[in-house]
């Protein structure tokens, strides 16, 4: 039971290149989610997934395009980045569990835009 | 926009001190949860805390909500340097998205041998 995977790990991109974040969970949660983690800013949602088939627009989703794969997986495409975007990206997957949602988080990706 | 805001954002301290973080707002919250991310990982929950005045203890971490759902602490006896790592607040509000958290921008504790 891994959880909460992302690949990749580190990734360094150049003004204007394109490249897809991919994120998959193994809890058979219905609702996933994209965040974005810089300092001083906190965690700030990009997109998330309440379900399979669904996406909605979270705090910050300019320069940035979702897909839900399936139900274990999202991914976060960024089609041409540029170095505000330089930044920790996190997934995270929740189920109701108590009556209050309970996200999990996986590894991050850090992202480097020259 | 609702916010969390937590304090101190900065927080170092000797082995054996006992301290205590703030999260407030000027919201209502449903929920109200408590993550631990160490450097290099994802924010791991350590926490939920539903009622007014609820009173949660996880060994040596005592959370607890406010009254009117608006604003919780956290606080830790006899810290060890294995409690090093930024605490972050999330609360749920009523009518939001289901699932969708709003985050605190943490507190950054260093717990000193």
């Amino acid at each position: 039971n891994a959880g909460v995977t992302q690949t990749p790990k580190f990734q360094v991109l150049k003004t204007g290149q394109s490249m897809t974040l991919q994120c998959a969970q193994d809890m058979n949660h219905n609702s996933m989610y994209w965040y974005r983690q810089d300092p001083g800013m906190g965690l700030r949602l990009i997109y998330y997934s309440a379900s399979e088939g669904t996406t909605d627009k979270g705090e910050v989703p300019n320069g940035y395009n979702v897909s839900r794969l399936n139900k274990r997986e999202f991914s976060l495409r960024l089609e041409s980045a540029a170095p505000s975007q330089t930044s920790v990206y996190f997934c995270a997957s929740s189920e109701l569990a108590g009556a209050h949602y309970e996200q999990y988080f996986g590894p991050g990706t850090r992202l480097t835009v020259t | 926009t609702q916010l969390l805001e937590q304090s101190p954002q900065f927080l170092s301290i000797q082995e054996g001190e006992n301290l205590t973080v703030y999260c407030n707002s000027s919201s209502v919250f449903s929920s109200l949860q408590w993550y631990r991310q160490e450097p290099g990982e994802g924010p791991v929950l350590l926490v939920t805390v539903v009622t007014g005045g609820e009173v949660k203890k996880l060994k040596r971490l005592t959370f607890q909500f406010g009254d009117a759902r608006k604003d919780s602490s956290l606080h830790i006896t006899a810290a060890q340097p294995g409690d090093t790592g930024l605490y972050l607040c999330a609360g749920r509000n009523y009518g939001g998205s289901q699932g969708n958290l709003i985050f605190g921008k943490g507190t950054k504790l260093s717990v000193k041998p």
